[in-house]
């Protein structure tokens, strides 16, 4: 079966702009959860929807959003991009909200901020 | 002090070898998880863990709850082990969500 897809899978963005990412669950996976990853901070934990409706939330800026669509797919968007926003964004999806079923990820999207 | 500690942060071993790789937490947890990911950033979920121990081919993966404490074994390392090893928590009630570790890179020389 499918995995988790995640689009675009490399991004260039000017300081300022803002960015929208896709990730697609694996079928029938009703949570997704996204996460940053840096050199310096390691993965963080950005948010977790399920149902469309978002269960968990990390400590960013309120320049991180997302959301989820009826169909479980999620976006997450960025706005005024700052150059320590270069990160590899990852998603993650699995069958329940509480992870108890395991989480697949997907490859990331690799977003440079110039 | 991180909710999640990792060690050790770097290991390189000869083709063969043992390797143990520790991960330590101070919250209480729902589920803990190691992860796999090769350079270019994709992540493998290879165990996740609420007690006791689990195997899957050459990793045993272990859990001591009242320790907070588990550990991921590799017998008979191979150099496609090499990869960055990271353990996950998920928080218990009120906080699920995934803390990482600052994983261990394992590098397996032949």
């Amino acid at each position: 079966k499918a995995g988790v897809t995640q689009t675009p899978r490399y991004l260039i963005k000017t300081r300022g702009q803002q960015v929208t990412l896709s990730c697609s669950p694996i079928s029938g996976h009703r949570s997704v959860s996204w996460y940053q990853q840096t050199p310096g901070q390691g993965l963080q934990f950005l948010f977790e929807y399920f149902s469309e409706t978002q269960r968990n939330k990390g400590n960013f800026p309120g320049r991180f959003s997302g959301r989820q669509f009826s169909n479980s797919r999620s976006e997450m968007n960025v706005s005024t991009l700052e150059l320590g926003d270069s990160a590899l964004y990852l998603c993650a999806s699995s069958l329940a909200e509480n992870d108890l079923y395991g989480y697949t990820f997907g490859s990331g999207t690799r977003l440079t901020v110039v | 002090k991180n909710e999640v500690e990792q060690s050790p942060q770097n290991l390189t071993a000869q083709e063969g070898e043992f390797i143990t790789i520790n991960c330590s937490y101070s919250v209480g947890i729902s589920a803990l998880h190691w992860l796999q990911q090769h350079p270019g950033g994709g992540i493998v979920s290879l165990f996740m863990l609420s007690s006791g121990k689990k195997k899957h081919g050459r990793l045993i993966a272990t859990i001591n709850i009242q320790e907070k404490h588990s550990s991921l074994h590799i017998t008979a390392s191979h150099p496609r082990d090499s990869a960055v090893y990271i353990c996950a928590v998920l928080g218990d009630f009120g906080n699920e969500k995934l803390t990482f570790g600052t994983g261990t890179r394992l590098t397996i020389i032949p």
